[in-house]
């Protein structure tokens, strides 16, 4: 149990284009979602936490209007990257928690953005 | 806010020696401590958690130790294997709040 899966798993565009990121549990429901940046050989960043039904809160430094979150279902969280430029480059991981009494996090495989 | 530092943030070990994994917290009032392996390129997997009301949990060759007044914690791998071979990262979490702080990582070699 707790499956999380991420889709794509990979994906190429041309700057200045937007890209959508899906982050799904599988086996459970998740109030609570977590989207976070990987630069090559450095630590998960915390970029925003999705609670289903309300707003993504940002953390600082991350730009609400260019990393659009919607957790519209319990199942389901969405990361759109907009107008992505080359620096966006980078793995996103998403992660759901179960329940709303517990801490554990459950991963997703994680999604390489490039953006040429 | 909370910060979490790890130590080393290299390590390597000869198969079958035990590896051990350092960190510290500055928020006393965390209280969940989970540490995470990932492999190039895949998502991070929970290997191993401790809570603060516990000094030490132990999951066959992995073991995790808790000081809280000094506010550190460690993981301790026995019996390495080549398999172990990966970027651990410990982390701190406080139960009232949602996020999950990251340590930077430590990268374990184990040489065959």
């Amino acid at each position: 149990g707790a499956v999380v899966s991420q889709h794509p798993s990979w994906v190429i565009c041309k700057s200045g284009t937007s890209v959508k990121i899906e982050c799904r549990s599988l086996d459970f429901q998740a109030t609570t979602m977590f989207w976070y940046r990987q630069f090559p050989k450095q630590s998960l960043m915390l970029m925003a936490t999705s609670n289903e039904g309300s707003k993504a809160t940002y953390e600082q430094g991350v730009e609400k209007d260019k990393f659009l979150i919607n957790h519209a279902s319990l199942t389901l969280s969405t990361l759109t990257v907009t107008s992505a430029h080359p620096e966006d480059s980078s793995f996103y991981i998403c992660s759901a928690r179960r329940g709303t009494y517990t801490d554990t996090q459950y991963f997703g495989p994680g999604t390489r953005l490039t953006v040429l | 806010g909370e910060n979490v530092e790890q130590h080393p943030s290299t390590l390597s070990v000869q198969e079958g020696d035990s590896a051990v994994i350092k960190c510290t917290y500055s928020d006393s009032a965390s209280n969940y401590f989970p540490w995470y392996k990932q492999e190039l390129g895949k998502r991070p997997q929970l290997i191993i958690d401790i809570r603060s009301n516990v000094g030490e949990k132990k999951d066959q060759r992995i073991a995790v130790t808790l000081n809280k007044t000094a506010k550190h914690f460690s993981l301790h791998i026995t019996e390495t294997q080549p398999e172990d071979s990966a970027v651990y990262f410990c982390a701190a979490k406080q139960t009232s709040y949602d996020k999950v702080i990251f340590g930077p990582g430590t990268s374990l070699s184990v040489i065959p």
